[in-house]
């Protein structure tokens, strides 16, 4: 099983649509989850973290469920700027100054007009 | 402003040519991080390292030779043993549990 698992797409999606993305993480001992944006033949930039409780930004709504090990970002109301590869990301911490990043592969999102 | 910043942007390696890509952080971060993208793949890790002098492994270092002489630089070479080097080489870096910061990337080709 992969550490980071994530749907490929691309999702194809109309204006104004609400799509969501997946994610499934292996290793219980995960300790922070984030997921970032990466626009095509750029560098990753972090889109939020994903808390325990849920938390929102906008349009956009991250969830995290420890026990099932999986996490989702909603994003409502697409515009044609979330076209974009959305990565989910588990840190593995084991304490100390470094962490242990995982990727997962992606998922490609196009939002048509 | 802090950052992290990637030097050159784009890079030309002839067959058999060691080349060095630059990575320089002022966000006081400990941990930093070389990864490989390739066309429409995800990120693979290369070299990590966090604290000076001392560097490990990622899952995919052979053909790869890094340095951590200061906190703040983390030189990348790709030596001529890297077979298929033609890439796209993201720098990172981070402290913990915390999210990792990237720098804008090498594009690198081999001519």
């Amino acid at each position: 099983r992969k550490e980071v698992e994530q749907d490929p797409g691309p999702f194809n999606v109309p204006e104004g649509a609400t799509v969501a993305f997946n994610c499934t993480y292996s290793n219980s001992a995960s300790q922070s989850f984030f997921w970032y944006r990466q626009d095509c033949r750029k560098e990753p930039k972090l889109l939020m973290s994903v808390y325990s409780s849920g938390n929102e930004d906008g349009r956009f709504t991250a969830q995290l469920n420890r026990a099932s090990q999986y996490i989702s970002l909603l994003i409502r109301d697409s515009k044609l700027s979330d076209s974009a590869t959305y990565l989910c990301v588990v840190n593995l911490y084991y304490g100390g100054s470094q962490g242990n990043l995982i990727f997962g592969k992606g998922t490609k999102l196009s939002v048509k007009p | 402003d802090g950052g992290i910043t990637q030097s050159p942007k784009y890079l030309f390696r002839k067959e058999g040519q060691n080349v060095t890509l630059s990575c320089e952080q002022n966000l006081n971060h400990d941990a930093m991080y070389w990864y490989r993208q390739d066309p429409g793949q995800g990120l693979r890790l290369i070299y990590y390292s966090q604290i000076v002098n001392d560097f490990q492994k990622g899952d995919i270092a052979e053909g790869y030779s890094v340095s951590r002489e200061k906190k703040e630089s983390f030189p990348l070479t790709v030596t001529s043993a890297q077979k298929n080097p033609t890439a796209f080489y993201l720098c990172a870096c981070g402290t913990g549990p915390d999210e990792a910061f990237f720098g804008q990337g090498t594009r690198l080709t081999v001519v």
